[in-house]
C-alpha cells in the first residue's frame, strides 16, 4: 500500500482558511487521493478525493501537485466544528470485487481556537 | 446521526465469553467493512465483504469472527477475547466499484466501544 506522510498536528484560528499538507511520494498513476477527518467520538467522514486535478466540493477544497507527490486539503473558512483528525489516504485501485481497501494513516489532528 | 447503525455502543465483556457486535445499513450498499481502532491510533482494516462474500481478511487472529448474512447486516463474532482487543469497532459500508474511475465514499458508523476484562 503507498503511504502518506501527514504532519501531527496543526493549529488555526476560527474563520480563517486552513491547510492541511500530505505528501505522497510513492503514488502510482491510477491511486486516488482521499481524504477523511474523524470528529472526537464519532466514525470517519468522507471530505473530498481527487486524481489528478483541483478539486472543490461544499466542505472543502483539494489542491493536487502536478508531479501528484503531495496534495494539500483546504478549509476555506473554519469553525470550531472542524476540529478533527484529518486522514489522507491512497485509494487502492486494485479493486476485490468491487470493495474498496482504505488504509489509514496516523493523520493530522486539527485544533481550531475561538 | 449516521445511516450506518452499530449496536450495542458499548460493551464489556470477559476473556472467556462470546459476544457479536451488529451492524446494519440500508443504503444499497453491497460492500461492507469492519475497522478496529486503538486510543489516538487510526482505524486499521480488518475484513472486507462484498456482495456478501469475504474478500479482504487483514490476517485477523480467529478470535474475531466476521459474518454478513444479508445486504444490509454484518457481525462481528467474538470469543475468548484478550483485554488487548480493547477498542472502538467501526463499521463502514460503501457501493460496489464497477470500475477504476468510479468513487463511492465509505459510510462509517460511530462504532461499538469494546472492553475486555
Amino acid at each position: 500500500d503507498a503511504k502518506t506522510t501527514q504532519p501531527n498536528s496543526m493549529e488555526s484560528n476560527e474563520e480563517e482558511p486552513v491547510h492541511l499538507p500530505c505528501n505522497h511520494s510513492t503514488i502510482s498513476g491510477t491511486d486516488y487521493i482521499h481524504w477523511y477527518r474523524q470528529l472526537p467520538s464519532q466514525g470517519p467522514e468522507y471530505v473530498i478525493h481527487g486524481l489528478t486535478s483541483n478539486v472543490n466540493n461544499r466542505m472543502a477544497s483539494l489542491a493536487i501537485a502536478e508531479d501528484r507527490k503531495s496534495s494539500t486539503l483546504i478549509l476555506h473558512r473554519a469553525t470550531l466544528r472542524d476540529a478533527a483528525v484529518y486522514y489522507c489516504i491512497l485509494r487502492d485501485v486494485s479493486i476485490k470485487g468491487g470493495a474498496q481497501k482504505l488504509v489509514f494513516g496516523q493523520g493530522t489532528r486539527l485544533t481550531i481556537n475561538p | 446521526d449516521t445511516e450506518v447503525t452499530q449496536t450495542p455502543k458499548h460493551l464489556v465483556m470477559g476473556m472467556t465469553n462470546k459476544k457479536s457486535l451488529k451492524c446494519e445499513q440500508h443504503m444499497g450498499h453491497r460492500a461492507m467493512y469492519w475497522y478496529k481502532q486503538k486510543a489516538k491510533k487510526p482505524p486499521e482494516l480488518m475484513f472486507v465483504y462484498s456482495y456478501e462474500k469475504l474478500s479482504i481478511n487483514e490476517s485477523v487472529p480467529s478470535r474475531f469472527s466476521p459474518e454478513c448474512p444479508n445486504s444490509s447486516l454484518l457481525n462481528l463474532h467474538l470469543h475468548a477475547l484478550q483485554p488487548e482487543d480493547s477498542a472502538l469497532y467501526l463499521c463502514a459500508s460503501s457501493h460496489i466499484l464497477r470500475a477504476r474511475a468510479y468513487n463511492s465514499p465509505l459510510h462509517f458508523g460511530n462504532g461499538t466501544r469494546l472492553t475486555v476484562t
